[in-house]
């Protein structure tokens, strides 16, 4: 079973940094690029980052591009997302979610962790 | 970077037939934008539907169908079981560009 679990969420004050974890399991991790998504209390998905399979592809949204750095250990099936200075309007659930393509970047994702929690203020 | 539109809520009776639209503010959507359906239940992490326009994934409820429709993608419920109530996002990867989610439709089934 494809299963991925976020971690590290937690309360931070405004321009603090935090580092989110996803551990992977259930399928050839190292094949698969992986996304960070978050979603605003009350609000809608967000796509936030993306991460080729070999680390060489590395994407951000706007909102985050220079604050958040997307990195993977393959052989530790893990995904992470640093977070640098962060603001009151990065409050939200972060999912990490795995790509539905093998060796492929679609940026269309197939399975979603139960997303870990970012609460920014002061 | 295009917008997604979608309707921002419907509803449904049970057993009844609705269907849900993505619009993008580029253009027609198209099979090149691979269209996703995701549903996200109250309280729950999002769980993806329907990928490439239509495909289903071995979770999908069979009720569930995807399809383009006058320049949109489209998601029709057949056959409305009250445990359909949710969120849906449409999402346009469009094939390895940036990713964009739709604002979401909250379905009502009653």
């Amino acid at each position: 079973e494809v299963q991925l679990v976020e971690s590290g969420g937690g309360l931070v004050q405004p321009g603090r940094s935090l580092r989110l974890s996803c551990a992977a399991s259930g399928f050839t991790f190292d094949d698969y690029t992986m996304h960070w998504v978050r979603q605003a209390p009350g609000k809608g998905l967000e796509w936030v980052s993306s991460i080729g399979w070999t680390s060489v592809s590395i994407d951000y949204a706007d909102a985050v591009r220079g604050r958040f750095t997307t990195s993977r250990d393959n052989a530790k099936k893990s995904l992470y997302l640093e977070m640098n200075s962060l603001r009151t309007e990065d409050t939200a659930l972060y999912y990490c979610a795995k790509d539905n393509r093998r060796l492929y970047k679609s940026n269309g994702m197939d399975v979603w962790g139960q997303g870990t929690t970012v609460t920014v203020s002061s | 970077q295009a917008v997604v539109t979608q309707e921002p809520s419907l509803s449904v009776s049970p057993g009844g037939t609705v269907t849900l639209t993505c619009a993008s503010s580029a253009g027609p959507v198209t099979s090149g934008h691979s269209p996703y359906w995701i549903q996200q239940k109250p309280g729950q992490a999002p769980r993806t539907l329907i990928y490439d326009t239509s495909n289903k994934h071995s979770w999908t409820p069979v009720r569930f169908s995807g399809s383009l429709v006058g320049g949109k993608a489209a998601l029709t419920l057949s056959g409305a079981q009250p445990e359909d109530e949710a969120d849906y996002y449409c999402l346009l990867p469009s094939n390895g560009a940036r990713p964009v989610f739709g604002g979401g439709t909250r379905l009502t089934v009653l």
